[in-house]
């Protein structure tokens, strides 16, 4: 069966720090990925989505930016952080049936 | 633009049943579907219909869609506090389009005793 997995679960970093979040899937290949943002509980806020390596979207100009080495991994990165960069951030993946499924979440505070 | 509404906040006594409702705009769209975030954590798949039924039934949770109206129901018999949660209804992308679903901004359900 295909599992996600996202990490760090919780995060406290100072403004202008760097950011690295990663995400992994299991048990398929070739997914859709998705990078969310959730504030305060609310509305799911789509950042990024690939479709293959190298193919990376990007829904909203911000100071953040993705990566996907290999076709399981994406990883969600700044190098300098924003207090406005404090939320939930969400790792997705969908397949062939464009059913998506959503990993744990990480929390992420910029103090 | 396509577009998901739901109602932001529903209050229930437990025992009842409850019902989030919500509406789309995008007639193409293949599977809509429920998600629910406990708080603090992801968002999990809880059920979907496929658009050309009109009801589905999964134990306590009756998922109803009028596509005439593009109308998605979620009925919740027998709600217990365990049920609180963020309530989230989605619809696929377009076939043959992006692969994008469009989200709601979620319902919160409140079940108190």
């Amino acid at each position: 069966s295909q599992t996600i997995h996202q990490w760090p679960a919780t995060l406290v970093q100072p403004v202008g720090s760097p950011l690295s979040l990663e995400c992994t899937v299991e048990g398929t290949s070739n997914p859709n990925l998705y990078w969310y943002r959730q504030a305060a509980g609310r509305g799911l806020q789509l950042l990024f989505y690939s479709i293959g390596i190298d193919q990376i979207s990007s829904e909203v100009p911000q100071n953040l930016s993705a990566s996907r080495p290999q076709d399981r991994q994406f990883i969600l990165s700044s190098k300098k952080l924003l207090l406005s960069d404090s939320g939930f951030y969400l790792c997705a993946w969908s397949g062939s049936s464009n059913t998506i499924y959503f990993g744990e979440g990480s929390w992420l505070t910029v103090v | 633009g396509e577009d998901v509404e739901q109602s932001l906040f529903l209050s229930v006594r437990e025992g009842d049943s409850s019902v989030i409702n919500c509406t789309y705009t995008d007639s193409s769209s293949t599977y809509l579907y429920w998600y629910k975030q406990e708080p603090g954590a992801g968002l999990q798949l809880l059920t979907y219909i496929f658009s050309n039924m009109d009801m589905k039934q999964d134990q306590r949770l009756t998922v109803l869609l009028n596509k005439k109206d593009k109308h998605l129901s979620l009925r919740i018999a027998d709600t217990q506090t365990g049920d609180s949660a963020i309530y989230f209804c989605a619809e696929s992308p377009p076939s043959g389009g992006s692969y994008i679903p469009t989200f709601g901004r979620g319902t919160s359900l409140i079940v108190h005793p």
